[in-house]
């Protein structure tokens, strides 16, 4: 178990660039989650993925985010035409869902500046 | 969704127990309690969860009043590691347990 691996740990970008950050999840992990967290705030859920399926989507995620998880294994959530708004801190959380014991295993974070 | 009200922060001693309430008086008969904290420059870390009874874990306990509208997660020791901001979440059973509804959460200071 090595823990979930978010990729790159930051990133800076210029306003209306394009941001694309990967997500590792533990294996055998079934669901995947995108949160963002702002500075302050506790983290806000974005959307998630059970296998390669996305089932829910936050109305924060606007038309310019797009997350995908190809084969159910790891996952990449883009930006495109990146805002100052977009910086925050991403997080991706994996968990083996069960009926009632849900935990989910957070990695670091990709904390993105927009300039 | 069901909220839950924690103080900002608060601040303990040293290898002293650290009791952090949270108010949830909306709460639904289907609502776990989970907590997790979150440590400078990390992302959350799942500390324990549960329905009606107390629970123990080799983390912390957790205490949930006989009507669900409140419950104390319990440091019983506090270390300097422990110092970190601690959230208290509601999730339904049954579906997607994973889209938690985090607050701004209580900051716990520990003093050496």
């Amino acid at each position: 178990d090595t823990g979930v691996s978010q990729n790159p740990r930051h990133k800076i970008t210029k306003r209306g660039q394009n941001v694309t950050f990967r997500c590792d999840p533990i294996s055998e992990h079934n669901r995947l989650y995108w949160y963002r967290q702002t500075l302050g705030q506790g983290p806000e859920f974005l959307t998630y993925f059970q296998n390669e399926a996305q089932l829910e989507k936050s109305r924060l995620l606007s038309d310019r985010f797009s997350a995908e998880r190809p084969k159910g294994s790891f996952s990449t959530l883009e930006i495109q035409r990146t805002e100052q708004g977009d910086s925050a801190m991403y997080l991706c959380a994996s968990s083996f869902s069960t009926s009632t014991n849900e935990k989910l295993f957070f990695g670091s974070g990709t904390q993105l500046s927009v300039l | 969704d069901a909220k839950t009200t924690q103080p900002n922060s608060m601040e303990s001693n040293e290898e002293e127990p650290v009791h952090l309430p949270c108010n949830h008086s909306t709460i639904s008969g289907t609502d776990y309690i989970h907590w997790y904290r979150q440590l400078p420059s990390q992302g959350p870390e799942y500390v324990i969860h549960g329905l009606t009874s107390n629970v123990n874990n080799r983390m912390a306990s957790l205490a949930i009043a006989e009507d669900r509208k409140s419950s104390t997660l319990i440091l019983h020791r506090a270390t300097l590691r422990d110092a970190a901001v601690y959230y208290c979440i509601l999730a339904p059973h049954g579906g997607s347990q994973g889209n938690l509804i985090f607050g701004k959460g209580t900051k716990l200071s520990v003093k050496p």
